[in-house]
């Protein structure tokens, strides 16, 4: 089952601007992850942030985690075209050695 | 970084007859892997963990005599979808655990499934 939901569904911007996206969880995590997948093709790992931290950056990228709302956030800033795609979040609950995936925001970048 | 790769990447099969799909990792050993399935335009839906050596655990809802696991080496797990049919179309997913966290989890590109 989902452990992730995330908002918005769909976001569409203009390059340049920033792009928020949030995800929330249920249960208790070891750690986030922020993933990006282009149509129809494989996963790539953005970023990983630890239940015992708060916020990351990682080049145009901020992610949030707030463990006592059960939610996270991943800031793209600056936008450009190529940020194009779906991006998902997903949890590592505590004990289950697995990862379960958000519903997943589309965010659509025009030039 | 590792590499995780899945063959074929795309399929097209018949209804009714089986397909395998592998899901290797190239430069680690793998105990565990994992197996996702997606619809279009939803998420990873995992579908079973695959255990070196030992029996598969499926998510509840995912038949174990339709979706086949077997990982007989550390660096091989494969997937066969039995007796396929069109519903059974979907992207599907491999990951492959290098250690015990999933801290260090690693994707394969995916294998497209069509059953006519």
């Amino acid at each position: 089952s989902q452990q992730g939901e995330e908002d918005p569904q769909a976001l569409s911007i203009q390059e340049g601007e920033n792009a928020t996206m949030n995800c929330s969880y249920k249960t208790s995590i070891n750690n986030l992850q922020w993933y990006r997948q282009n149509s129809g093709r494989g996963l790539v790992h953005l970023i990983l942030i630890r239940s015992n931290e708060r916020e990351k950056h990682s080049g145009r990228l901020r992610v949030t985690l707030d463990t006592s709302k059960k939610s996270s956030s991943l800031l793209i800033t600056a936008s450009r075209a190529a940020d194009t795609a779906s991006y998902f979040c997903a949890t590592d609950p505590q004990g289950a050695q697995k990862l379960v995936f958000g519903q997943g925001t589309r965010l659509t970048i025009n030039p | 970084g590792a590499v995780v790769s899945q063959h074929p990447s795309r399929v097209i099969c018949k209804s009714g007859t089986s397909v395998k799909i592998e899901c290797r990792s190239l430069d680690f050993q793998a105990t565990t892997m994992f197996w996702y399935r997606q619809f279009p335009k939803q998420s990873l839906m995992l579908m079973a963990t695959s255990n070196e050596g030992s029996k598969a655990t499926y998510e509840q809802g995912v038949e174990k005599d339709k979706f086949l696991i077997n990982h007989a080496s550390l660096t091989l797990s494969t997937l066969t979808v039995t007796s396929a049919h069109p519903e059974d179309s979907s992207f599907y997913i491999c990951s492959a655990l290098q250690g015990t966290s999933t801290d260090t989890q690693y994707f394969g590109p995916g294998t497209r499934l069509t059953v006519l």
